[in-house]
């Protein structure tokens, strides 16, 4: 199995609202991330966890917060959006250091901010 | 920070054609991978590939790290091979591994 879950696929959310968006991979990775997509844009790296730790974070406004329950799931917790922040937000999963570290996709959230 | 180049940026195909993608990357990498991104916004995984040469049906790729570029083969192409398809590096750094990724290359395959 290769398959990292994510939900919901689609959010629409004002500026002064608090979501989430979830993460579940069952394939025994303990690196997550989180991505953030622009329209006709690469992926962007936003997070790193490892072994539940955020270990990498580029410079990320403190409006998304991550956060690693357990080995499986993964968190972004958004608050006092703004429009500009409207993108696909994509998770992956991968082995740590050491393993084959091919990192695997979920289907992403396509998040709108009005 | 690593720079990754991919081409050419636009693509387009009558069924059938073969073509070659390409990635450059800028500095030593400890993996690549290559995707391809449905309309829908998935990121499929095409290959893994380090080094060296892999083949999937109609795909494959090569990997020359050490000259540090990558390419894609496409052969007898579909509708269906339409949409974007990057190329994204790996590098391991003291606090955990990254992805980078190309500005992807844009491939319309016409019936």
């Amino acid at each position: 199995d290769t398959e990292v879950t994510q939900t919901p696929k689609h959010l629409v959310m004002g500026m002064t609202n608090k979501k989430s968006l979830k993460c579940e991979q069952h394939m025994g990775h303990r690196a997550m991330y989180w991505y953030k997509q622009k329209a006709k844009k690469p992926p962007e790296l936003m997070f790193v966890y490892s072994y539940e730790k955020l270990s990498i974070n580029e410079s990320v406004p403190s409006r998304f917060s991550p956060e690693c329950p357990n080995s499986s799931l993964l968190n972004l917790h958004l608050h006092a959006l703004q429009p500009e922040d409207s993108a696909l937000y994509l998770c992956a999963s991968s082995h740590h250091r050491g393993w084959s570290t091919e990192a695997f996709f979920g289907q992403g959230t396509r998040l709108t901010v009005v | 920070g690593i720079q990754v180049e991919q081409s050419p940026p636009d693509l387009i195909l009558q069924e059938g054609a073969n073509s070659t993608l390409r990635c450059n990357f800028s500095d030593s990498v400890n993996n690549l991978q290559w995707f391809h991104q449905n309309p829908w916004g998935q990121l499929i995984n095409l290959f893994y590939i380090p080094s060296g040469t892999k083949q999937n049906g109609r795909l494959s790729a090569t990997t020359v790290a050490t000259e540090r570029y990558s390419l894609l083969y496409i052969s007898s192409s579909q509708t269906t091979d339409s949409g974007v398809y990057f190329c994204a590096v790996e590098r391991e750094e003291t606090s955990g591994s990254r992805l980078t990724f190309g500005e992807g290359t844009q491939l319309t395959v016409n019936p």
